[in-house]
């Protein structure tokens, strides 16, 4: 079964410093990969996807992701953070099901900065 | 880019009674919307997948009869939670996906139901 996991629940990075975000997914073919950005009581907002190409893959706001299939993980990174990245990150993967398509997402990693 | 707006952003109910939230497609034309609830701190849980013109396609352990989904129109669908109890207070969010891209969805910005 297709399945996501993000191993950290919360993470505090200080401004200006460099983020890594974990994620791992289970799927068996291609995987279709998401990072979504949620701010509290907001909907979700798409930072970047891999559906295929180049391995690398550029966001918005600065964010980017490397999807590693010898290592079924596709971790978001950012050089330099900004107090205004304190959200809720999720991953997700499309996979595919019976009648259509559904995306099933990660827990989520709560993401604080501070000064 | 596409934007997907719920209404209403809040609601309070009464316990017994029911609510409707609407997810409507701005500016492109939705074939398929998702309806989600996520829980204080937790993940989204997709509840049912609604194709315009049919039926709902409901998620193992989602009633249908409680949460009755109606997608009429290519640019509205409306969540009714029937008979609210205080255990139906959530976050609901609808996404929405375009007709030629299947695998990339619209979310809204999320509908806070509360019932007292």
């Amino acid at each position: 079964a297709q399945s996501v996991t993000q191993p950290d629940i919360h993470i505090t990075v200080s401004e200006g410093a460099s983020l890594e975000l974990r994620c791992n997914y289970s799927y068996g073919a291609t995987p279709y990969l998401f990072w979504y950005v949620q701010s509290p009581g907001q909907g979700l907002q798409l930072l970047l996807k891999y559906f295929s190409g180049d391995t690398l893959v550029q966001g918005i706001k600065g964010f980017e992701a490397e999807f590693k299939r010898s290592q079924s993980s596709f971790n978001l990174r950012k050089p330099s953070v900004h107090w205004s990245d304190a959200a809720e990150y999720f991953c997700a993967v499309g996979a595919s099901k019976t009648g259509g398509f559904k995306t099933i997402f990660g827990a989520g990693t709560r993401l604080f900065v501070k000064a | 880019g596409a934007v997907v707006s719920q209404h209403p952003s809040r609601v309070i109910c009464k316990s017994g009674t029911s609510v409707k939230i609407e997810c409507r497609s701005l500016d492109f034309q939705a074939t398929t919307m998702f309806w989600y609830r996520q829980f204080p701190k937790k993940s989204l849980m997709l509840m049912a997948t609604s194709n315009e013109g049919s039926k709902a396609t409901y998620e193992q352990g989602v009633e249908k009869d409680k949460f009755l989904i109606n997608h009429a129109s290519l640019t509205l669908s409306t969540l009714t939670v029937t008979s609210a109890h205080p255990e139906d207070s959530s976050f609901y969010i609808c996404s929405a996906r375009e007709g030629t891209s299947v695998y990339e969805q619209y979310f809204g910005p999320g509908t806070r139901l509360t019932v007292t």
